[in-house]
């Protein structure tokens, strides 16, 4: 079974800052996610990624399959990006692709 | 509007009264998932179904059934609720392989098991 560690558990930024997350498991994936959770509950899928690197206005996701890591960076932060952040990863075949492994989440205050 | 419904978004209840939660999508999605929250453990796994009548467990099924009799239906029942079942529960929805399995998730139902 995957072991899902997120870095740090919170994190208090200035409004502006570069805020990096990082996440890493234990095995071999197929996928792996960055989630928002707001604070009124929802979970909203942010990156889905295989490999290399996306982009999505400030948010930029990482991974490097070799290293089992992935980060998540949040370029000019801002208060609307508080949440909790969580990393999931797919496991690499068969039943395990169709299971997802949670870490349990980085959560981010950003201060004006 | 592509979406995952959950109902009732709130319950209450008392030890071994069955419920059932219900969760809809309409993207047409084959693969289909519950997760529930607790503070400390964050989000695990509790059943998926990858298609209609086709179903397995997750990380934590003990306690849950689930059923995949239509497509865009997945619920999930409680036969017989305990206080350990009192979580935040989400269902999720997916398109099934390829590289497009990012995850639609419903707005959850927060259970209170007395």
């Amino acid at each position: 079974k995957n072991e899902v560690e997120q870095s740090p558990q919170n994190l208090t930024a200035q409004e502006g800052e570069f805020i990096t997350i990082n996440c890493s498991y234990s095995v071999g994936i197929s996928a792996l996610h960055w989630l928002q959770q707001h604070p009124g509950g929802g979970i909203v899928s942010l990156f889905m990624l295989s490999s290399g690197k996306k982009k999505h206005g400030r948010l930029i996701a990482t991974i490097n399959i070799q290293e089992k890591h992935s980060s998540l960076h949040i370029t000019a932060s801002h208060p609307r990006d508080s949440a909790v952040y969580i990393c999931a990863v797919n496991g690499i075949s068969g039943a395990g692709s169709y299971q997802l492994t949670f870490g349990k989440g980085t959560k981010l205050s950003v201060i004006p | 509007e592509a979406q995952v419904t959950q109902n009732p978004r709130y319950l209450i209840t008392v030890t071994g009264k069955k419920l059932t939660v219900t969760c809809s999508q309409n993207m047409n999605h084959e693969y289909m998932s519950w997760y529930r929250q607790d503070p400390g453990l964050g989000l695990r796994q509790i059943y998926y179904s990858m298609n209609v009548e086709v179903t397995d467990k997750g990380d934590v099924p003990e306690g849950y059934k689930v059923s995949r009799k239509e497509k865009r239906n997945f619920p999930l029942i409680l036969e017989s609720p305990s206080p350990n079942q009192t979580s935040l529960y989400f269902c999720a929805s997916r398109i099934q392989g390829g590289g497009k399995n990012e995850q639609f998730f419903g707005p959850g139902t927060r259970l209170t098991v007395l």
